[in-house]
């Protein structure tokens, strides 16, 4: 099976965009979670879907959002970029929620 | 944020030498706890998990023990090679919303 795609892996943006990150996960997973990987703050749950519908949400601003399509890709969007938003964004997906989670190898987001 | 604590943030040793990662966590009503490791420019690795009703499970060359008593996870790996130079993670769950709480991570480094 391929595991799971994130696209782009690199993205350089200026504070005040917006941007959304692409994740496909593996064939058969229907959760996918997003996490914001920072060295000061770790991994931070950003949010969870499966089949299409938010399962769970960690503490994050509106500005970072979400969704699923029924293939169960999953995309997430975040507007009015901010310096602090520069981090590596990992896609995880598994077939049901918070147990093994197959992660993608990320996205690195540098905003200027 | 939420997050499991790790007792050291880097952890150096020598090849052929047995390595232990600590992990703290809060939680006492955490049932199910996963390592993950996270080699330079990749995203997290699934290792080795283990649920609340054990203490002890292994697997190749890596054994986890948790003592729920002093809500204490560890990660055993034995003859340390150079590939197992990574950060690795501990996380846990509990409750419905099965929502993972990771830990931040420890950095080990193996010396030839």
């Amino acid at each position: 099976k391929a595991g799971v795609t994130q696209t782009p892996r690199y993205l350089i943006k200026t504070r005040g965009q917006q941007v959304t990150l692409s994740c496909s996960p593996i064939s058969g997973h229907r959760s996918v979670s997003w996490y914001q990987q920072t060295p000061g703050q770790g991994l931070q749950f950003l949010f969870e879907y499966f089949s299409e519908t938010q399962r769970n949400k960690g503490n994050f601003p509106g500005r970072f959002s979400g969704r699923q399509f029924s293939n169960s890709r999953s995309e997430m969007n975040v507007s009015t970029l901010e310096l602090g938003d520069s981090a590596l964004y990992l896609c995880a997906s598994s077939n049901r929620t918070a147990y093994t989670q197959y992660f993608g190898p990320g996205t690195r987001l540098t905003v200027l | 944020g939420e997050s499991v604590g790790l007792h050291l943030p880097t952890l150096s040793v020598q090849e052929g030498d047995n390595s232990i990662i600590n992990c703290a966590y809060s939680n006492s009503a955490s049932d199910y706890f996963i390592w993950y490791k996270q080699e330079s420019g990749k995203g997290p690795q699934f290792i080795i998990d283990i649920r609340s009703n054990m203490d002890k499970r292994q697997g190749q060359r890596v054994t986890v023990l948790l003592n729920k008593t002093v809500k204490h996870l560890s990660l055993q790996i034995a003859a340390t090679q150079p590939g197992d130079s990574a950060v690795y993670f501990c996380a846990e769950t509990a409750g419905n919303n099965r929502k993972l709480i990771w830990g931040l991570g420890t950095s080990l480094g193996v010396n030839p």
